[in-house]
């Protein structure tokens, strides 16, 4: 299966802590995209990358947040400082797209990776 | 701006019988308007995608949404409800940003729920 994948699957953590995630996309996608998911919401944008650079950051994402992609290829999202509002379902989306047709990629979404914070 | 509204927390239908799932968009612009599925500990999948072409789109697993301009909605609806179908359903519309890059917006969900 070549799908996108995230890990760890799972994490807990205790308030203050440091958090990384990892997602791998799909090889030859060269977009990646990162959402919040809390219980019972949509998913939220958070930001995304077009190959290595990082294009839109959403308002949600505070400083204690960070996301890389330095080879444009897996992408990484550290949690600083981490805080119990900020238990959620993280999810990373990856899409292949062209200029001027964004709009209508279609993005393969990764399980997730669910946080807790205690 | 851009924002999605589904109007049903929860449908509750018996296997066999039609499905339908509720969804109006606001958006400044023609939007892209799509439908993913989240089944219980499964990624999202996409099941289809309104582009501007026909009105009338067609998806997987026999689902399909029209988009209605002068209502600003995009209802999902399925002729036969399988018991496979209970799932999360999302109604997302893309639009630009302020930034200028297409930003999916995801609608809270509907919980599908289907009876033997």
């Amino acid at each position: 299966d070549t799908g996108v994948s995230q890990d760890p699957r799972h994490k807990i953590t205790k308030r203050g802590q440091n958090v990384t995630f990892r997602c791998d996309p799909i090889s030859e996608h060269n977009r990646l995209y990162w959402y919040r998911q809390t219980l019972g919401q949509g998913p939220e944008f958070l930001t995304y990358f077009q190959n290595e650079a990082q294009l839109e950051k959403s308002r949600l994402l505070s400083d204690r947040f960070s996301a890389e992609r330095p080879k444009g290829s897996f992408s990484t999202l550290e949690i600083q400082r981490t805080e119990q509002g900020d238990s959620a379902m993280y999810l990373c989306a990856s899409s292949l797209a062209s200029i001027g047709t964004s709009s209508t990629d279609t993005q393969y979404f990764g399980p997730g990776t669910r946080l807790t914070v205690l | 701006a851009q924002s999605v509204t589904q109007l049903d927390s929860h449908v509750s239908v018996s296997e066999g019988t039609p499905v339908l799932l509720r969804c109006n968009y606001s958006s400044s612009y023609s939007p892209s308007l799509f439908w993913y599925v989240q089944h219980p500990n499964k990624g999202l999948q996409l099941l289809l995608k309104y582009t501007s072409a026909a009105t009338l789109v067609k998806g997987i697993n026999g689902f399909e949404a029209e988009f209605k301009k002068s209502e600003t909605s995009f209802h999902l609806t399925k002729p036969s409800a399988h018991m496979s179908d209970a799932a999360e359903y999302f109604c997302v519309v893309s639009g630009p940003s302020s930034g200028g890059s297409y930003i999916p917006t995801f609608g809270r969900g509907t919980s599908l729920i289907v009876h033997p």
